[in-house]
């Protein structure tokens, strides 16, 4: 059964924090993805990264930053965490080809004060 | 930028009824997917429709893409109290561009019992 998995259902952080939100799959994927969901907004692609090092910027990147130093582990990271951040952040990973599905983890509920 | 736009944002219905949803995008795709959200859980793929393509059926669902007039229907047919989540089409645009899926705001679906 595949697998993606995320460190936190839930966290809260301070305004200024560095906050790093972890992502495993277990499928052997090589494009992992990272979104943040906002009531009315709907999902917007933060970043996405095709192989192990590599990183591409989505939709909206500014105020994150990741890291992909093994192929199963897709990590954001959020330098000086900000109130605006307050958010569902979802992890998704996919196989290389382009018609196939993403996976989805639970899903981290980040709450900045 | 929103791709999809799911119509309409809520519906309720009674348990037996068929349920259909809408899509429109705004540019060229490649595939088009729609994914299943339960109250604050992660998304679930159910299931993707290539550009070629004009109709599909999975099960309980059937999903029909028109390019010409760049949308798609999402049809659950005898709907049962556990299909009360929130449906998003997402499009994978083609030529190019950032490589996630770009997601519309989805569309809220109640089955009452």
């Amino acid at each position: 059964d595949v697998k993606v998995t995320q460190s936190s259902r839930y966290l809260v952080k301070r305004t200024g924090e560095k906050v790093f939100l972890e992502c495993v799959q277990d499928m052997d994927h090589e494009n992992m993805f990272w979104y943040r969901q906002d009531p009315g907004l709907g999902l917007r692609l933060i970043y996405f990264s095709y192989d192990v090092k590599m990183k591409e910027k989505g939709d909206i990147p500014e105020g994150y930053s990741v890291s992909r130093e093994k192929k199963e582990r897709f990590s954001l990271i959020l330098e000086s965490a900000s109130t605006n951040q307050t958010s569902m952040y979802l992890c998704a990973s996919r196989s290389g080809q382009a018609y196939y599905e993403q996976y989805f983890g639970p899903g981290t509920r980040l709450t900045v004060t | 930028s929103q791709q999809g736009e799911e119509d309409p944002q809520a519906l309720s219905i009674q348990e037996g009824e068929n349920a259909t949803m809408n899509c429109s995008y705004k540019t060229s795709i490649n595939n088009l997917q729609w994914y299943r959200q339960n109250s604050g859980r992660g998304l679930v793929h159910l299931i993707l429709i290539r550009s070629n393509e004009r109709e599909k059926h999975s099960g309980r669902l059937r999903v029909t893409l028109d390019t010409s007039k760049k949308s798609s229907s999402l049809l659950i047919t005898a709907s049962r109290a556990a299909d009360t989540a929130s449906y998003f089409c997402a499009t994978r645009m083609s030529g190019g561009g950032a490589d996630g899926l770009t997601f519309g705001k989805g569309t809220h679906l109640i089955i009452q019992p």
